[in-house]
């Protein structure tokens, strides 16, 4: 079957780094996707990878190991607006998304 | 604001009612979706519409029924649900459903009690 594990929760300091996992086990690969989801409003995209490396976007960074299977989402200089769930998802062969639980990270002052 | 608007945003409903959620999205995408959210588990995939027409239906129940009159519009029909059926129902929509880039935009949820 197909599947994606993520922590469900992690915590940090405002203004400290936090790296958030992602593993994945799925029928073909088109891509990795990371989305923000705040308390009670839609989820957004952050970010996409389909080839190895490092993707850099201001304080948000994903990486991706596709023989791995594995996927981080690198945040830094924390702020407490960062308080979300942060959803990995990946698209299989037949472009369907397949979506983990979400890791809620809590950021304390 | 993600140019994808549902209504009602909170919705309660008794097992033998019958609702309709609706969804807008304002972006001139071809394709659209239903998820279902229950917390801590991950998004389920109900249906997609693609230029109007159903292109999955993944093993819903036939209490729930999709109605996508044009690509800008997406309806979820309610009746007789279960307790189980609460949850956050999101719309998304997404240029295609195929592509290289495939960002799917949300709309804010509708959240449903079925009581």
């Amino acid at each position: 079957g197909q599947n994606i594990d993520q922590p469900t929760e992690m915590t940090a300091t405002e203004g400290a780094i936090v790296q958030i996992n992602c593993t994945y086990q799925t029928s073909g690969f088109n891509g990795l996707f990371w989305y923000q989801q705040h308390a009670g409003e839609a989820p957004t995209f952050l970010s996409y990878n389909v080839l190895d490396g490092l993707e850099e976007k201001g304080r948000f960074s994903s990486f991706l190991s596709r023989s791995k299977g594995y996927s981080y989402l690198l945040l830094k200089e924390l702020q407490m607006k960062d308080s979300a769930s942060y959803l990995c998802a990946v698209m299989d062969s037949n472009y369907q998304l397949i979506w983990g639980a979400g890791t809620k990270l809590i950021i304390k002052p | 604001e993600t140019g994808v608007t549902q209504t009602p945003r909170h919705l309660v409903m008794g097992m033998t009612n019958k609702k309709s959620l609706k969804c807008e999205q304002h972006l001139g995408h071809n394709a659209m979706y239903w998820y279902k959210q229950s917390a801590k588990k991950p998004l389920e995939l109900m249906f997609v519409y693609n230029f109007k027409e159903q292109t999955e239906n993944n093993s819903v129940p036939s209490r729930f029924s999709p109605e996508c009159p044009n690509s800008s519009h997406l309806f979820l029909h309610l009746h007789t649900l279960q307790p189980e059926d609460s949850a956050l129902y999101l719309c998304a929509s997404s240029q295609d459903i195929q592509g290289v880039t495939y960002e799917q935009y949300f709309g804010p949820g509708t959240r449903l009690t079925v009581t």
